[in-house]
């Protein structure tokens, strides 16, 4: 139990488009996930809460028109990064919350490229 | 301001030995401590988790002590495998907040 899967695993956009990840959680129901990223050899840096049927919550420094966030059911959260550039290229990576306050499920990542 | 301090990048046993890895934190309102697994391009894995009203807690291999006083937390792996290789990431949370704060990650590398 307590699958999150995220798709697409890697893509590879130009500069300049748009590009959307989708995060679902399989078997269970997620009121919240998380939307984080993480750069080589660095840590996983959170860069949004996402709470079904309202606004995400962004870390400070996180452009929200930039990355947008869409809780629009239970099982699925979308990050869409607008205006892609070379510097967003990163691994993003979601979780969702289980039962337990601070129990979260992570999905397997997207690798994200932008050429 | 790196709340959350895995200072080892990388650690290398023997199969069969003992694997430590640590992680300090720095923020006091933390009472929530995960060890996440984590391989390449995969997301990370929960393995084991303690609360701050604990100092050990214990799950097959893997056993995670707290020492609150140091804000020090270490898991140790019991006998180590191969397939343990991995990076780790030690995570806090606390303060009413479900956000999860995380280390850099030790890569663990256990040798056949």
């Amino acid at each position: 139990g307590a699958v999150v899967s995220q798709h697409p695993s890697w893509v590879i956009c130009k500069s300049g488009t748009s590009v959307k990840i989708e995060c679902r959680s399989l078997d269970f129901q997620a009121t919240t996930m998380f939307w984080y990223r993480q750069f080589p050899k660095q840590s996983l840096m959170l860069m949004a809460t996402s709470n079904e049927g309202s606004k995400a919550t962004y870390e400070q420094g996180v452009e929200k028109d930039k990355f947008l966030i869409n809780h629009a059911s239970l099982t699925l959260s979308t990050l869409t990064v607008t205006s892609a550039h070379p510097e967003d290229s990163s691994f993003y990576i979601c979780s969702a919350r289980g039962q337990l306050f601070y129990e979260q499920y992570f999905g397997p990542g997207t690798r994200l490229t932008v050429t | 301001d790196q709340q959350v301090k895995q200072n080892s990048p990388s650690l290398s046993v023997q199969e069969g030995r003992i694997s430590i890895l640590n992680c300090d934190y720095t923020n006091s309102m933390f009472d929530y401590f995960l060890w996440y697994k984590k391989y390449p391009a995969e997301g990370p894995t929960f393995l084991i988790s303690i609360s701050s009203i604990k100092d050990k807690n214990e799950d097959g291999r893997f056993t995670v002590f707290l020492n609150k006083s140091a804000k020090h937390l270490s898991l140790h792996i019991v006998p180590s495998q191969p397939g343990d290789s991995a990076v780790y990431f030690c995570a806090a949370s606390g303060g009413g907040s479900e956000k999860l704060v995380f280390g850099k990650g030790t890569k663990l590398t256990v040798n056949p």
